[in-house]
């Protein structure tokens, strides 16, 4: 497709259940990102991928949060342990160069 | 560090105009970017301003001053579908665009 695709749109997870969240980035686009967006803020940073170099993960909240992106296109970012406070709606960015395109994100609830 | 600065809401009439204000703290500054955000949808881009000066584009045009470090969007001619979120963003230093959001600014238009 011509823009980037998040799967899935949906998640609920019992709270202790790893979850992965998968993004389709704009092809060729080097560039990818993992944003979390809590109810009613702004999308705050986890990670930053250029193709399939992990450069920036100073966002991810604990160690129970893991991306990768092994072939530098698709991109996954897996959640173990899931608690409630990780409920939140996670966006994937993708840029060739200035701006960055957004997916319609995962929205995740931990009950 | 960096920190940006948005109202939490704003009403409007449709027809009417609206300015959005966004003051932000960076140490090094690399543009800054507005984005529209319609709830349950990705942000979307709408512009980047990098010099200082009112950059139009159709209904929407977006102000820069570097020196006071502010900017504002200015929505003309409101429409009903314009009820959104504006999020403010300027690119953290490190050379690859990771973008540090405001919380947002959720525009309701009324008829």
């Amino acid at each position: 497709g011509a823009g980037v695709s998040q799967s899935p749109r949906y998640k609920v997870a019992k709270r202790g259940q790893d979850v992965a969240l998968r993004c389709d980035p704009i092809s060729g686009h080097v560039s990818l990102f993992w944003y979390q967006q809590a109810l009613g803020q702004g999308p705050e940073f986890l990670t930053y991928f250029q193709n399939e170099a992990q450069l920036d993960k100073s966002g991810l909240p604990s160690d129970r949060f893991f991306a990768e992106r092994p072939e530098g296109s698709v991109s996954t970012l897996k959640i173990q342990r899931t608690q409630q406070e990780d409920s939140a709606v996670y966006l994937c960015a993708s840029s060739f160069a200035g701006g960055a395109f957004f997916g319609q994100g995962t929205r995740l609830t931990v009950v | 560090g960096q920190n940006i600065d948005q109202p939490t809401e704003m009403t409007a009439t449709e027809g009417a105009i609206v300015q959005i204000n966004c003051t932000y703290q960076t140490s090094g500054f690399n543009g800054l970017f507005w984005y529209q955000q319609h709830a349950g949808e990705a942000p979307t881009f709408l512009s980047y301003n990098v010099l200082d000066g009112l950059e139009e584009k159709g209904r929407f045009s977006s102000f820069l001053s570097r020196s006071k470090g502010y900017s504002y969007l200015l929505l003309k001619e409101l429409q009903m579908k314009d009820s959104a979120s504006y999020l403010c963003a300027v690119p953290s230093e490190g050379g690859y665009n990771k973008l540090i959001f405001g919380a947002g600014t959720r525009l309701a238009v009324h008829p």
